[in-house]
């Protein structure tokens, strides 16, 4: 098991591009979540899903989109790429069951420049 | 609303306790979690206590938990370097499909 993969590692756009952060899981849990890491600041929701084709705002949803058409997939998409955006991106899955807390993609480091 | 407060750094020394504090605002919290970060890694769940008990136990670690004044400690036992990392504490309540993380703190250990 993969548990959660993300991709890219690494990406640096230019502001006004578009780019699409993949975020694939192979342990069949409904619930999907995108974070965003800045420096000191902790992590802060920005979009969640509880299954396939529903998803939910978070705390920071302004300047992206996500969909949710497999129970693996829970892609995160950045339309006109703005240096705010420049953070750290993990995906993490849960089965529902709070107690067992989330698991964590290795992140994607975004840079916008 | 909810809230989650941590200190940002801690330093201690090699084989010493480390203590690292939280606290949070939401009084209908059912599970707390402690967190740990590497550098370039995600995030890797530690341990977590029920919001019924007030002490957990697992090897090194030892989380205490007071409701009333909704604090939670993390405390690590003969710290190594190893233990070199990013700690987050978190929080959930049953209702909710979300957890609710703090700043973490960033444990760093001298020799």
């Amino acid at each position: 098991n993969a548990g959660v993969t993300q991709t890219p590692k690494f990406r640096i756009l230019k502001i006004g591009q578009s780019m699409t952060l993949q975020c694939t899981q192979d342990m069949n849990h409904n619930y999907m979540y995108w974070y965003r890491q800045d420096p000191g600041m902790g992590l802060k929701l920005i979009y969640y899903s509880v299954g396939a084709g529903i998803t939910d705002k978070g705390e920071v949803p302004n300047g992206y989109n996500v969909s949710r058409s497999t129970t693996e997939d829970f892609p995160l998409r950045l339309e006109l790429a703005a240096p705010s955006q420049t953070s750290v991106y993990f995906c993490a899955i849960s089965r529902g069951d709070i107690a067992g807390g989330y698991t964590f993609g290795s992140g994607t480091r975004l840079t916008v420049v | 609303g909810e809230d989650v407060e941590q200190s940002l750094f801690l330093s201690v020394r090699e084989g010493d306790s480390s203590v690292i504090n939280c606290t949070y605002t939401d009084s209908s919290s059912t599970y707390l979690y402690w967190y740990k970060q590497e550098p370039g890694a995600g995030l890797q769940l530690l341990t977590y206590i029920f919001s019924n008990m007030d002490m957990k136990q697992d090897q090194r670690l030892t989380v205490l938990l007071n409701k009333k004044d909704k604090h939670l400690s993390l405390r690590i036992a003969d710290t190594q370097t190893g233990d070199s990392a990013i700690y987050f504490c978190a929080e959930s309540h049953s209702s909710a499909s979300k957890i609710i993380f703090g700043s973490g703190t960033r444990l760093s250990i001298r020799p």
